[in-house]
């Protein structure tokens, strides 16, 4: 069936340096997917998102690669910053077609040390 | 620019009874999804609405409904409270393709007693 896996479900950082989360996804009609960050007690929130027809994609700190062939992607943090604490969450469509149905990773609690 | 609304933010039941959460999406937005986070099971998906209909459903039992409104709000039901049903139920609006962008609410937190 549709899944994807997340990894590591925890990752600690010194303040400047890089994280990395990694998923894998299994449904290969996936053609979008969209990385949300959540602060505790509030909703996720869409911080960078994808498309099958591109390899990668950068905004500012945050970058996000995709190998379609290889069925994974990643997110790319650089020089973070303590208000960068959050768990983090890889999501594909589902299924192909006009849908909104996100398939969720696990999450992946990011702590960024002072 | 308003955001996705949810109403009410934290409910408490008793097993047995029902409950009406409620979703506001963002102004144009047709399409309302509903997830259902846990820290067990993560986030998964409930049902998606556009346009008044269910366009997909996951897997979750009949008591967990759905209905959408011709002002594209939602709203979610669940019968028969069971203490396993406490969690947090986000919805999320987007203009209705299946490849764009999906907005979050804050979630209701409903808790089963």
């Amino acid at each position: 069936g549709e899944n994807v896996e997340q990894h590591p479900s925890t990752l600690s950082v010194q303040e400047g340096d890089s994280a990395v989360i990694k998923c894998t996804y299994s449904d290969s009609a996936s053609n979008y997917f969209p990385w949300y960050k959540q602060e505790l007690g509030k909703g996720p929130q869409l911080i960078i998102d994808i498309r099958s027809n591109v390899g990668e994609k950068k905004d500012q700190r945050i970058a996000v690669t995709l190998n379609k062939t290889a069925k994974h992607f990643s997110l790319h943090i650089t020089e973070t910053q303590p208000e960068d604490s959050a768990v983090y969450f890889c999501a594909a469509v589902g299924i192909s077609g006009n849908t909104g149905k996100l398939i969720f990773g696990q999450g992946t609690t990011l702590q960024v040390k002072p | 620019k308003a955001g996705v609304t949810q109403t009410p933010r934290y409910l408490i039941k008793t097993r047995g009874q029902q409950v009406t959460l409620s979703c506001s999406p963002i102004s144009g937005h047709r399409s309302v999804s509903w997830y259902q986070q846990t820290p067990g099971q993560g986030l998964q998906f409930l049902f998606e609405y556009f346009s008044e209909t269910q366009r997909n459903k996951g897997n979750f039992p009949g008591r967990f409904s759905g209905r959408q409104f011709s002002n594209s709000r939602s709203e979610m039901n669940v019968s028969t409270l069971e203490l396993g049903d406490s969690a947090l139920y986000l919805c999320a609006s987007s203009l209705g393709g299946g490849n764009t962008e999906a907005f979050f609410g804050q979630g209701t937190r409903l808790t089963v007693v």
